[in-house]
């Protein structure tokens, strides 16, 4: 299995700075028949379900404020969000969609300093 | 705009089964696969495994391959994840996910699409 790691484990900014996240993968999750980054970000607020953020690296879901932006490519990526606000404070996990058997990093939490 | 909506909270005997169920409301299916995501309390997600309704292949992480069962009804739209042999460990929030098919064969994309969750509790 392909496996995610994730850093920091946690981290607390201060409302309207910048807090960024970083992935990284055992193997490459970039597929070359499409060029193609096979990776998701997620975000997870207490007792609801994730939310899909990111995919291929760094196209933004529908609904999705712009202050949130991925890229990367290969087995690093990075989850930026620009101008930090009070709803931002929750848990992102990145995932590869690579393989078929999907996994997940382990989470950065991210809070309000 | 589909929602997948779950089978409400259980709580089982260890060594007993549980079966969730995952309805898609206000769509089908279609040209999308179900995956199941556990989520133990204060823990991360960890992904299951899933099925393509419309080929009716199912595929399972290793680490429950020969406990877990994924099967799907594409005439009602619902998908089903059944956990045998239960321990403690089992204990956690269990979510049903849709993701895409994609235009290359065997990919698929990522989950855009998330129940609201199960919450399984194990105890004797």
């Amino acid at each position: 299995d392909i496996v995610m790691t994730q850093s920091p484990d946690s981290l607390a900014v201060s409302l309207g700075e910048r807090a960024t996240i970083n992935c990284k993968s055992s193997q490459s999750v970039l597929y070359s028949s499409n060029n193609k980054n096979y990776l998701a970000w997620y975000q997870q607020k207490p007792g609801q379900p994730p939310k899909l953020l990111i995919y291929w690296a760094s196209t933004r879901e529908s609904g999705v404020p712009d202050r949130f932006s991925g890229s990367g490519s290969g087995t690093d990526f990075t989850l930026t969000i620009s101008s930090l606000q009070a709803e931002d404070v929750a848990v992102y996990y990145c995932q590869q969609y690579y393989s078929t058997s999907f996994t997940f990093g382990p989470g950065t939490k991210v809070d309000i300093k | 705009q589909v929602q997948l909506v779950q089978s409400g909270a259980e709580v089982k005997k260890p060594g007993s089964s549980v079966k969730v169920s995952c309805k898609a409301s206000g769509g089908t299916f279609s040209s999308y696969a179900i995956s199941w995501v556990r989520q133990a309390p204060g823990q991360g997600l960890e992904w299951m495994g899933g099925i393509i309704p419309i080929f009716g292949t199912a595929n399972y992480a290793q680490k429950f391959q020969g406990r877990v069962t994924i099967t799907a009804d594409e005439s009602t739209s619902t998908a089903y994840m059944e956990l045998s042999s239960l321990r403690s460990e089992d204990t956690a929030v269990y979510y049903c996910a849709r993701n895409p098919l994609t235009m290359i064969v065997g990919t698929l994309g990522a989950f855009d699409i998330w129940g609201q969750g199960t919450m399984v509790t194990v105890s004797s």
